[in-house]
């Protein structure tokens, strides 16, 4: 089974819905993220969770938020969604960094398309 | 402001070939870099980190250098295969700390 699980994998919702993506994790990490990727413009950190009462704003935080229910899970929600949230979005984990660099370790992704 | 740059065109090279992908920064003391490989479709997978005080990491026929100097890092895959074919991206620590910045990535194309 794949250690980093993101549902749904697809999803085509209206402009102005709320809309949920799931991430769940398998790695026992403490540190989990959410990113979006556009065409040329690589990878946008959108939140960052380093254990579950830790919550931090990414780079592009404006019009989403985030909940960590447990260790393994951190959903990322788009209040009202609009076209230009229009991307594929990812959900990674890392071990935790106590001063040390570790690499990351990303689910499948989910497309979004907001019509 | 911050910068990291890859090349955005397309890298054709044929196979068997040594294929040498580049990762420039602006702005940012990083304690390390990373390389990651995206398949289309697919979440990046992870394959190298070099340190600041490391010039080169090598994996199997991947060889990274890391040249604080300068502000870049080169990758390389030596032997090149088809299976090779895939968009890689560079990401190093943000000024923020401990937090992954990444490039916009490098697509290679790996021809029989």
């Amino acid at each position: 089974d794949a250690d980093v699980t993101q549902t749904p994998r697809n999803r085509i919702t209206k402009t102005g819905k709320r809309i949920m993506l799931e991430c769940s994790q398998t790695k026992g990490h403490d540190r989990m993220y959410w990113y979006r990727q556009d065409p040329g413009l690589g990878l946008r950190l959108i939140y960052y969770s380093f254990d579950v009462k830790d919550i931090n704003k990414g780079e592009i935080s404006d019009g989403y938020s985030v909940s960590r229910q447990a260790q393994a899970k951190f959903s990322l929600s788009l209040e009202s969604a609009i076209p230009n949230q229009t991307a594929l979005y990812f959900c990674a984990t890392s071990d935790d960094g106590s001063g040390k660099a570790y690499e990351q370790y990303f689910g499948p992704g989910t497309r979004l398309t907001v019509t | 402001s911050q910068k990291i740059e890859q090349n955005s065109e397309a890298l054709n090279i044929q196979e068997g070939k040594t294929a040498t992908l580049t990762c420039n920064y602006t702005n940012y003391s990083p304690a390390y870099l990373q390389w990651y490989r995206q398949d289309p479709g697919r979440g990046p997978v992870f394959l190298l980190l070099i340190r600041e005080n490391e010039k080169e990491k090598r994996k199997e026929r991947l060889k990274v250098t890391f040249d604080t100097t300068l502000k870049q890092s080169l990758f390389h895959i030596t032997a090149s295969q088809p299976a090779d074919s895939a968009t890689y991206l560079c990401a190093l620590e943000g000024n923020a700390g401990n937090m992954l910045t990444f490039g916009g990535g490098t697509r290679l194309m790996v021809k029989p």
